[in-house]
Order: C-alpha cells, then structure tokens, then sequence
C-alpha cells in the first residue's frame, strides 16, 4: 500500500504570498491532519478533516485554510505569508475512527523569504 | 487544552543500555497516547501505542507504561542499538474529539556505540 504522499516537497515563497500544499492519503483512509513542525514550536496541530468536513482545529490564525475532497485528498492553504510561517508541514492520515493510529507523509518544507 | 511535557529534551546512552522518556499530561479525559520516532529528515513512525484501558504494552525492545492516576506515561527502549538514535515525540489524544493528538516537545536521544 503507499504511503502518504505529500506535494511538493519543498517551497520558497515571498512574504505576502500565498501557497497551497497537496496531501493523497493511504487509500481507505478518511481522515486527513495537518501539523506544523518548527524547532522552537515542534509539532502543532493545524487541522484535521474527516468526510470533507473540518472536524477539528487547531489554534492557527485564519491565514491557515484546508479542505478535503470526496476522494479524501486534502489540501492546505496559508495566505499572506510570514517569515514564521517557514516549517516543515507535515500531512497524516487514518481511518478516521476514534484514535486511530496517525500515518505522516514526509511533509512539504516552505520557507518564506 | 491538552498539554504533553516531555522531559529529558536529550538523552545520550551508551548502545546496550536502556533508555526511559517520561510524558505528562494534562486532560485526564486524553485516553491515547502514541510514540513517534523521527529520524533525521525524516517523517515521524509510529512505534507504540497505549489507549487508557490498558497500564503496559510490550513490543520487542520497545515497551510503553501509562499511570492514569498521576497522567504521566512512559517510553523504554531495552539494549539501545545506533539505530535507535532518533528524536522520540509522545503525544496524547482524546478519542471523542476525533484525531487531535497533542505532542510533547521531543526527546533526542544519541546511542554511542
């Protein structure tokens, strides 16, 4: 079975600008979550969708967006770009039950410049 | 909100001895909690699993307790081997509030051979 995958892996982007990143989950999986891990932060939870429906958020500003499709793909969106946005962002997916063990992609690393 | 402290922040053992990172939390309604592994530039693994209803579980050299009464829940790592060298995250989640888990600040853990 494949794994998460994550696109593109790596983003250089201008304050002010806006980027979008692409997440296919392990087939059957339903749930897909966004993380952001940076050294002085480590992992913060952005998102989690589940069935195209936001089912829970993290404490991000609303700079942070995501979506879910009906194949279960998601993406992410971060408008007006900040220099604290550079991390890594990391996608996990699972079958969406209670507590269901998470599967990460390798993540997309943006730095914004 | 939940809240995971994760102490030591470095840990370095000799290969052949054990290795113990120690977790506390906040929410006593958080009833799972997962290790991850990350290898450098690498995706977090999920290496163990605890939910609340179980006080131990064993996997190889891998074992994981959790103390519910004083909400704290520990990693060993028995005859640490080079390629258990590794940042370890723990992270907590309740199960009612989808897939939301809560991550400790990391343990980067160094085996001299």
């Amino acid at each position: 079975k494949a794994g998460v995958t994550q696109t593109p892996r790596y983003l250089i982007k201008t304050r002010g600008q806006q980027v979008t990143l692409s997440c296919s989950p392990i087939s059957g999986h339903r749930s897909v979550s966004w993380y952001q891990q940076t050294p002085g932060q480590g992992l913060q939870f952005l998102f989690e969708y589940f069935s195209e429906t936001q089912r829970n958020k993290g404490n991000f500003p609303g700079r942070f967006s995501g979506r879910q499709f009906s194949n279960s793909r998601s993406e992410m969106n971060v408008s007006t770009l900040e220099l604290g946005d550079s991390a890594l962002y990391l996608c996990a997916s699972s079958l969406g039950d209670s507590n269901s063990p998470l599967h990460f992609g390798n993540g997309t690393r943006l730095t914004v410049t | 909100g939940e809240n995971v402290e994760q102490h030591p922040s470095t840990l370095s053992v000799q290969e052949g001895d054990s290795a113990v990172i120690k977790c506390t939390y906040s929410d006593s309604a958080s009833n799972y909690f997962p290790w991850y592994k990350q290898e450098l530039g690498k995706r977090p693994q999920l290496i163990i699993d605890i939910r609340s209803n179980v006080g131990e579980k064993k996997d190889q050299r891998i074992a994981v307790t959790l103390n519910k009464t004083a909400k704290h829940f520990s990693l060993h790592i028995t005859e640490t081997q080079p390629e258990d060298s590794a940042v370890y995250f723990c992270a907590a989640s309740w199960g009612a509030a989808g897939n939301k888990l809560t991550f400790g600040g990391g343990t980067r853990v160094l085996v001299k051979p």
